[in-house]
């Protein structure tokens, strides 16, 4: 069974740029999350998708940060513009359903400089 | 909100000692509880997890952890590390946040195993 895969692995970009992330989850699962794993830190819940909808976004910064997921299968995260403090991985999780277990994908490494 | 602690951010030991490792969480009502494992390089993987019935639940990797509902504890056990246990650990509790269940981790504890 493939696992979530996510693109890129890693970007550098200068502050006040913007990045996007892309990731597949495993194929079936309905329900989506990125989180974000400043270092030194657990992973923190940006957003949940189920299907192509937002289930909780509370914790996502919506004056730059915005995710989709159009189709209700992969899914796209943005920041714009970028700041330093958003250096960080950017992880992709998939799962059944909201208590199941979540899988996830290898992150995406986001250096701001 | 609930939040979960781990008191140990670094452990460092050899070959064959036994290791716990804390966590501690908040919420007081019904939780799902894991522990997932990041190996250099890799991507998180769960360890293992309880839902309910035994409170000791035993993982990959002769791995095991105790879930002490009264402590809010969920502590993770090995009665013997490897070299190869090196990695980070992180506890995580999926507990209902308004309309949807959402998990939270701790910090994560950073275990070195000398060979």
């Amino acid at each position: 069974e493939a696992g979530v895969a996510q693109s890129p692995r890693y970007k550098i970009i200068e502050k006040r740029q913007s990045v996007a992330f892309w990731c597949n989850p495993i194929s079936g699962h309905a329900t989506l999350y990125w989180y974000q794993q400043i270092l030194g830190q657990g992973p923190k819940l940006l957003i949940q998708f189920q299907n192509n909808g937002v289930v909780d976004d509370s914790q996502l910064p919506k004056d730059r940060f915005s995710a989709e997921r159009l189709k209700g299968v992969d899914s796209t995260l943005k920041i714009q513009p970028a700041k330093l403090e958003d250096s960080a991985v950017y992880l992709c999780a998939s799962t059944w359903g909201g208590m199941q277990t979540q899988y996830f994908g290898p992150g995406t490494r986001l250096l701001v400089l | 909100a609930q939040s979960v602690s781990q008191h140990n951010h670094h452990v460092i030991l050899s070959e064959a000692a036994s290791l716990e490792l804390g966590c501690n969480y908040s919420y007081g009502g019904t939780v799902n509880l894991f522990w997932y494992v990041q190996y250099p390089g890799q991507h998180l993987q769960l360890l293992l997890k309880y839902f309910s019935g035994d409170p000791l639940v035993k993982g990959i990797k002769g791995f095991e952890a105790e879930f002490i509902k009264s402590k809010f504890s969920f502590n993770l056990r090995k009665p013997s590390v490897q070299w190869s246990d090196t990695a980070e650990y992180f506890c995580a509790v999926n507990a209902p946040r308004g309309s949807a269940r959402q998990l939270t981790f701790g910090s994560g504890t950073q275990l070195t195993v000398l060979p």
